[in-house]
């Protein structure tokens, strides 16, 4: 089976940078994604890796070491509305994506 | 612009009910996903579709089933509705291996 561990609460300041973190155990890895879900939406898509290496959109890059089964999203210049729930998910090759439990991040003024 | 579209944003149905939860999307997706979310457990997998009538269980699929008679259409069937099973439902679609998931609005269902 799949199982993600990502940290449950993460809070930081507007303007400051943060990184949260998502190991994975999976047999058949495809890729890494990472979705933000703001409180009574649907989650969006952010970014993705399947291979080594950075991935950079805007204010958010995502990270991926598939050696070391592990990778993170790193969101810069934070902003009051990226309070919201971030989540990990692994992509098999056999087609299917199992989520983590979510990361929510509380940006303070 | 991707659209997924759930049938009912809320619904309530009696315990022992058979529900059924509709989802179509417009992109011609090859796969279809329904998850359902409920507080502190992220998103939970219970069936997904490669093609149609294609289905492979997730990882929690006992107490539901799925139908898939068009591309662009996933049913999750509840075939007898429990208290246990009240939660958020989510469809996703996604193209292919690597592409992104597009999400419905979700159905938050109460069983009583």
């Amino acid at each position: 089976g799949q199982s993600l561990e990502q940290p449950s609460e993460v809070t930081a300041v507007e303007g400051a940078i943060v990184q949260i973190n998502c190991t994975y155990q999976t047999s058949g890895f495809y890729g890494l994604s990472w979705y933000q879900q703001h409180d009574g939406g649907a989650p969006t898509f952010l970014s993705y890796n399947a291979l080594d290496g950075l991935e950079e959109t805007g204010r958010f890059s995502s990270f991926l070491s598939r050696s070391d089964s592990y990778g993170y999203l790193l969101l810069q210049e934070l902003q009051m509305k990226d309070s919201a729930s971030y989540f990990c998910a692994v992509n098999t090759n056999a087609g299917k994506s199992t989520f983590g439990d979510g990361t929510t991040l509380t940006v303070k003024p | 612009d991707v659209k997924v579209t759930q049938s009912s944003r809320y619904l309530v149905k009696r315990t022992g009910e058979k529900v059924f939860l509709e989802c179509v999307q417009d992109m011609d997706h090859e796969n279809m996903f329904w998850y359902r979310q409920d507080p502190g457990l992220g998103l939970r997998l219970i069936y997904f579709s490669y093609d149609v009538k294609m289905k492979e269980k997730g990882d929690i699929p006992e107490g539901y089933s799925v139908s898939r008679e068009k591309k662009e259409r996933f049913s999750l069937i509840l075939e007898s509705a429990s208290t246990n099973q009240t939660s958020m439902y989510l469809c996703a679609s996604r193209l292919g291996m690597t592409g992104v998931q597009h999400f419905g609005d979700g159905t938050r269902l109460s069983i009583l």
